[in-house]
C-alpha cells in the first residue's frame, strides 16, 4: 500500500541554521508528492509539490527534490527563520488521484 | 477572496450527541475530504466526495456521516457511535483528486 514516513519530532534549530526533514515514501506508480506546512491552530498550507521524478519543488526558500531511486522527498532550507516555526508534513497523491496520504508531521521550532 | 471556511472554530458535545461540523468552499473545486488530526498520528481521512451526490469512506469512517447535496457544501456529522470523538478536524477541497488540497482552519472538537 502507500505510505509516507517522516524523520521524527521535533527539531529545534537556532536562526539562520541549515534544516532538512526527511521523507521516504511506498507507493505503487508514479505518485504526485508534496510539502504542507501547518502552523498553530490553522488548517495546512501546500508548501511546494513535485509531480515527477527529478522534479524539485521550492517555495519561500524551502527545497525538496524528488528522488525515485530512493523514494525520497527531503525538505531543506538553507538558513531558517523564527517565523518557519510550525509544522511540517510530507504527502504523496497516489497515481488513481483518489487519495493523499500524509506522514506524521515533524515540529520545527526555530530560536533567537 | 475563495477559500474553504469551517465552522465553527471549538465545538464541545455531550455524551450520547450528534454533532455536525460544518465546510462551506468558494473555489468551485469538485473534490473535498474530511481529516481528523490527533497529536503524533499525523491526518487519517474519514471521507471524501469527488462530485455532488457521491462520496467514499475513508480509512476511519466508523461512527461519522457526510452528505454531499450542493459542490460547495460537505458537512460532517459525528455520531454518538463515535466513541473518541475528541480531536481537530480538518476539511479540504481540491479541483479534481489528485490535485494539491486547499484545508480549511479546522474545527476543534471536545467532549464534556
Amino acid at each position: 500500500g502507500n505510505s509516507v514516513t517522516q524523520m521524527e519530532g521535533p527539531v529545534t534549530l537556532s536562526e539562520e541554521a541549515f534544516l532538512t526533514i526527511n521523507c521516504t515514501y511506498t507507493a505503487t506508480g508514479y505518485p504526485s508528492l508534496f510539502w504542507y506546512v501547518q502552523y498553530p491552530g490553522e488548517g495546512l498550507q501546500l508548501l511546494l509539490k513535485a509531480t515527477k521524478a527529478d522534479d524539485k519543488g521550492s517555495n519561500k526558500g524551502f527545497e525538496a527534490t524528488y528522488r525515485k531511486e530512493t523514494t525520497s522527498f527531503h525538505l531543506e532550507k538553507g538558513s531558517v527563520q523564527v517565523s518557519d516555526s510550525a509544522v511540517y508534513f510530507c504527502a504523496l497523491s497516489d497515481n488513481t488521484g483518489n487519495q493523499f496520504y500524509f506522514g506524521t508531521g515533524t515540529s520545527l521550532t526555530v530560536i533567537p | 477572496d475563495g477559500g474553504i471556511t469551517q465552522s465553527p472554530k471549538y465545538l464541545f458535545r455531550k455524551e450520547g450527541q450528534n454533532v455536525t461540523l460544518s465546510c462551506e468552499q468558494n473555489l468551485n473545486h469538485d473534490a473535498m475530504y474530511w481529516y481528523r488530526q490527533d497529536p503524533g498520528q499525523g491526518l487519517r481521512l474519514i471521507y471524501y466526495s469527488q462530485i455532488v451526490n457521491d462520496f467514499q469512506k475513508g480509512d476511519i469512517a466508523e461512527g461519522y456521516s457526510v452528505s454531499r447535496e450542493k459542490k460547495e457544501s460537505f458537512p460532517l456529522t459525528v455520531t454518538s457511535a463515535q466513541k473518541n470523538p475528541t480531536a481537530f478536524y480538518l476539511c479540504a477541497s481540491s479541483i479534481d483528486p489528485g490535485q494539491p488540497q486547499h484545508f480549511g482552519d479546522g474545527t476543534r472538537l471536545s467532549i464534556l
